[in-house]
C-alpha cells in the first residue's frame, strides 16, 4: 500500500489526452511539499518528466503538464503516441515518514 | 555529461549482506545529496535512504535497521550495505542524485537476486 495513490492503469488513442491521478494527504502532497513525475520505459531507469509539479526538465516534450491541488496532483498527456506508453510514478516527500514515497505507479497503455 | 554508473553483486544468499557502490561523472559531487531506490520485480519504486556530502544520512524508516549509506567524496562515489537480505529484497536498485528537490540523475540499475 503506498502513501501516494495512483490508479493502476489508464488507456487512450493515438491523439488523445490522458490524465494520471496522485493522490496523497495532509504530510505529504497537502503540507505543501512538491509533486515530481516519472516515466519508466520497460527495462529502464525512471526518466524525470516533470518536477516541481508543472516544470519540465530541457528535453521534455510540451505534451507533457503537470498541477497540483489540495491533496493531489495529476500529470496530463496530451496527443498520446504510441512511444508514450510506460509506467508513470508520481513523488513527493512525507513529514511523518521524514522521507521520500513514491505512488504505487500508473501503466499507460496506447491503444 | 553527467552520469551515475553502479555496480555490485548481484547474487546473495539469505541473510547476507547486500553492497553497491555508484560513482558520479562530468559534474559537482559535493553540491549535492545523493539517494538510493529500489524496485522490486514487477512493482513500484521504493526509497531506501539518502546522504550528503558531509556524510548525514536520511534512511527509509521501514529499513533504518539493516541500511548504511556511506560517501567517498575524493572518488566521487556512494555505496549501500543492506544486512540480513531476505528473498523480500530482491530487487533492482537504482543509485540517483538529488538536485531541484528531485531525483534528477539515476544510474542504470543493479538486479539483486537472494536466494539460497
Amino acid at each position: 500500500q503506498s502513501v501516494l495513490t495512483q490508479p493502476p492503469s489508464v488507456s487512450g488513442a493515438p491523439g488523445q489526452r490522458v490524465t494520471i491521478s496522485c493522490t496523497g494527504s495532509s504530510s505529504n502532497i497537502g503540507a505543501g511539499y512538491p509533486v515530481h513525475w516519472y516515466q519508466q520505459l520497460p527495462g529502464t531507469a525512471p526518466k524525470l518528466l516533470i518536477y516541481a509539479n508543472s516544470n519540465r526538465p530541457s528535453g521534455v516534450p510540451d505534451r507533457f503538464s503537470g498541477s497540483k491541488s489540495g491533496t493531489s496532483a495529476s500529470l496530463a498527456i496530451t496527443g498520446l503516441q504510441a512511444e508514450d506508453e510506460a509506467d508513470y510514478y508520481c513523488l513527493s516527500y512525507d513529514s511523518s515518514l521524514s522521507g521520500w514515497v513514491f505512488g504505487g505507479g500508473t501503466k499507460l497503455t496506447v491503444l | 555529461q553527467e552520469q551515475l554508473q553502479q555496480w555490485g553483486a548481484g547474487l546473495l544468499k539469505p541473510s547476507g549482506t547486500l553492497s553497491l557502490t555508484c560513482t558520479f561523472y562530468g559534474g559537482s559531487f559535493s553540491t549535492y545529496y545523493w539517494s538510493w531506490i529500489r524496485q522490486p520485480p514487477g512493482k513500484g519504486l521504493e526509497w531506501i535512504g539518502e546522504i550528503n556530502h558531509s556524510g548525514g544520512t536520511n534512511y527509509n524508516p521501514s529499513l533504518k535497521s539493516r541500511v548504511t549509506i556511506s560517501i567517498d567524496t575524493s572518488k566521487n562515489q556512494f555505496s549501500l550495505k543492506l544486512s540480513s537480505v531476505t528473498a523480500a529484497d530482491t530487487a533492482v536498485y537504482y543509485c540517483a542524485r538529488i538536485s531541484q528537490g528531485t531525483f534528477d540523475y539515476w544510474g542504470q540499475g543493479t538486479l539483486v537476486t537472494v536466494s539460497s
